[in-house]
């Protein structure tokens, strides 16, 4: 099965609430994550990353905070835009390998206006 | 600046037919890696080339699908004999190295129905 997993398959916020993503992953031996953006019709697009030697990274209104002791990724998005609406993705690299990556089934994140 | 190209963005092939999926990398890339996506799922590692190199196909079906990087331009995916099971959306990425996962760049896709 999967390493990579998401709590919950829809989220939907109001507009300029912050929004929390979650994600489970099974190998601890998992070395670097990112976040992803898939707009329908569209190709994933890059957020945000994480190495495991870190605990948290921000971005630009986007914030990532990994807990290694349970593993547990989250994505933070600040202010909620109704552009934010897509299906977010973590996705894992297994044993650093580089192009390799797990992805997770996703969630649908909803802003309403 | 063109990202990766990816064409057709939309296939459609009866069971039996040839598909030919075509990703050409951003400029500079000479890592691709192909995934595909079933509805409702996340995306699925197929195959990595490195130019006129398969690096890592242990995403690949064993049968019917195969990949290739020339030298000269885009990288193609195969399907031969399709089947209603490869309907999917298949993307495309491509990196600079493969180390530098967070520079890939992912293509629009190209959306296979097999009817």
């Amino acid at each position: 099965g999967e390493s990579v997993g998401l709590h919950l398959p829809t989220l939907s916020v109001q507009e300029g609430d912050n929004s929390i993503i979650n994600c489970a992953y099974s190998n601890s031996a998992s070395d670097y994550f990112i976040w992803y953006k898939q707009e329908s019709g569209k190709g994933p697009q890059f957020i945000i990353d994480i190495r495991s030697n870190m605990d948290k990274r921000q971005g630009q209104r986007v914030t990532v905070l990994l807990n290694k002791t349970v593993k547990h990724l989250s994505l933070q998005i600040a202010a909620t835009q109704p552009g934010d609406s897509a299906v977010y993705f973590c996705a894992e690299d297994l044993y650093n390998q580089g192009g390799k990556l797990i992805f997770g089934q996703g969630t649908e994140l909803s802003v309403k206006p | 600046n063109a990202g990766v190209m990816q064409n057709p963005r939309h296939l459609v092939r009866r069971r039996g037919q040839e598909a030919r999926l075509r990703c050409s990398p951003v400029k500079g890339h000479s890592h691709v890696y192909w995934y595909r996506q079933l509805p409702e799922e996340g995306l699925k590692f197929m195959v990595y080339l490195q130019k006129e190199n398969i690096i890592d196909e242990s995403g690949m079906p064993k049968e019917r699908f195969s990949a290739e990087f020339p030298k000269e331009g885009p990288s193609i995916l195969r399907i031969q004999q399709v089947v209603r099971g490869d309907s999917a959306a298949y993307f495309c990425a491509s990196s600079p190295d493969r180390k530098s996962i967070s520079e890939a760049f992912f293509g629009q896709g190209t959306r296979l129905t097999v009817v």
